[in-house]
């Protein structure tokens, strides 16, 4: 199984300050027939399921803000929010969708500082 | 717009099974597989396994495998998540979610909490 793993678990950042997320793939998630990066990032808030932010690791998904974005290749990604807002507050996972079983990091709690 | 509706949350005694159900609309059922995944407390999200509505193929987590049976049901447009034996740490919030792209969750359950209790 492909393990992700997270840095750090949480992060405190000021508001219009930015936060950066990193996750890393015990295996490379990059598939050469399409040159995609199998690389999810999702959105959790308490109480809810998790939102899709971005996948093939730097498309965002319809109506997520510009502020957030993704990057990375093969094993290495970071999510970046530009400017955090308050609404950015949430815990963030990596996935990976390479192969199954499909696995997630364990997460970065976001606050603000 | 895709909806993924769960039945309503379970307080079961430890050695009993629990199965719980997720109606979904807004597209054609057999289009796109169905993910189970488990959120302990506090924890991470843990993949439990998959049907393909159309052939009623299943995958399971190896560490579920046994214990767990999900199920689809095309003339109601609903899949169902079955755990046997439970045990304390079963205690969480299951969601379903279906794929766009192969194995890529993008539209979700609201979560059903099972909660395992003696």
């Amino acid at each position: 199984d492909t393990v992700m793993t997270q840095s750090p678990e949480s992060l405190a950042v000021s508001l219009g300050e930015r936060a950066t997320i990193n996750c890393k793939s015990s295996q490379s998630v990059l598939h050469t027939f399409n040159n995609q990066n199998y690389l999810a990032w999702y959105q959790q808030k308490p109480g809810q399921p998790p939102k899709l932010l971005i996948y093939w690791a730097s498309t965002r998904e319809s109506g997520v803000p510009d502020r957030i974005s993704g990057s990375g290749s093969g094993t290495d990604f970071t999510l970046t929010i530009s400017s955090l807002q308050a609404e950015d507050v949430a815990v963030y996972f990596c996935q990976q969708y390479y192969s199954t079983p499909i696995t997630f990091g364990p997460g970065t709690k976001v606050e603000v500082k | 717009e895709v909806h993924l509706v769960q039945s309503g949350a379970e307080v079961k005694k430890p050695g009993t099974t629990v199965k719980i159900s997720c109606k979904v609309s807004g597209y054609t059922f057999i289009d796109s597989s169905l993910y189970w995944v488990k959120q302990a407390p506090g924890r991470g999200l843990e993949w439990m396994g998959l049907v393909d509505p159309e052939k009623g193929e299943t995958i399971y987590a190896e560490k579920f495998q046994g214990r767990v049976t999900i199920t689809a049901d095309t003339s109601t447009d609903t899949t169902y998540m079955t755990l046997s034996s439970l045990r304390p740490e079963d205690t969480a919030v299951y969601y379903c979610a279906t794929e766009s792209l192969a194995r890529l969750l993008d539209s979700w359950g609201q979560g059903t909490l099972v909660t395992v209790s003696s």
